[in-house]
């Protein structure tokens, strides 16, 4: 079945180092692909998108390249700030199909 | 406008009361979702409605009942539930399949509940 994974474990870094969560999926067809944020106390918010090949998605500072290639859609954020600390969940989405796959999820903390 | 709403945003029941939670989105989509959340953990889906109809039921035990009573409303009875079912119970609205793509989904803040 349609599947995706992420990195193991919480991302700990320092304020203005370099973000990277790795995402790689497994699906049938075409997905759509997709990365929500979620602050802590709160509901998803989503982050960013793409909906094929090389097409890449960016928003606040992050960004995501859908590559077929490798089947992976990294989320990249070239300076962190304190208040990027929460979690990031990848997640995929098949043309006509209602359902969400998503990755287990990365706590990322910032330390000032 | 991309909001969805939930409320409450916390309850606290036992494990012999009635209550709802409810959402609503204005974005002028028809499909509706519910998710239950654990803590450190993906959601879990529950239901879809697609057009005011239930089109996927996760094989949720029947405590929890929900409702769509139009296209921007959708409701989750909840009956005699267990303390397991503590979670952050989240809504989301999306465009139905049949419509344009990219459909992402927009989710609610959620409803804390707490069972005891």
């Amino acid at each position: 079945g349609d599947s995706v994974t992420q990195m193991e474990g919480p991302v700990t870094l320092s304020e203005e180092a370099f973000l990277t969560i790795n995402c790689t999926y497994t699906a049938t067809g075409y997905p759509s692909l997709f990365w929500y944020v979620q602050y802590p106390g709160e509901g998803l918010q989503l982050l960013l998108k793409a909906t094929k090949a090389d097409d890449k998605g960016s928003n606040k500072g992050f960004e995501a390249t859908y590559r077929k290639e490798t089947t992976s859609f990294h989320l990249e954020k070239g300076s962190v700030q304190v208040s990027d600390s929460a979690v990031y969940f990848c997640a995929l989405r098949l043309y006509g199909n209602n359902r969400l796959a998503f990755g287990k999820g990365n706590q990322v903390v910032v330390i000032p | 406008d991309t909001e969805v709403t939930q409320t409450p945003k916390h309850l606290v029941m036992g494990m012999t009361n009635k209550k709802s939670l409810k959402c609503e989105q204005h974005m002028g989509h028809r499909a509706m979702y519910w998710y239950k959340q654990k803590a450190k953990k993906p959601p879990e889906l529950m239901f879809v409605y697609s057009y005011e109809k239930l089109s996927i039921n996760e094989s949720v035990p029947s405590r929890f009942s929900p409702e769509c009573p139009n296209s921007s409303l959708l409701n989750l009875h909840l009956h005699a539930l267990q303390p397991e079912d503590s979670a952050l119970y989240l809504c989301a609205s999306s465009q139905a399949r049949d419509e344009s793509i990219p459909y992402e989904q927009y989710f609610g803040p959620g409803t804390r509940l707490t069972v005891t």
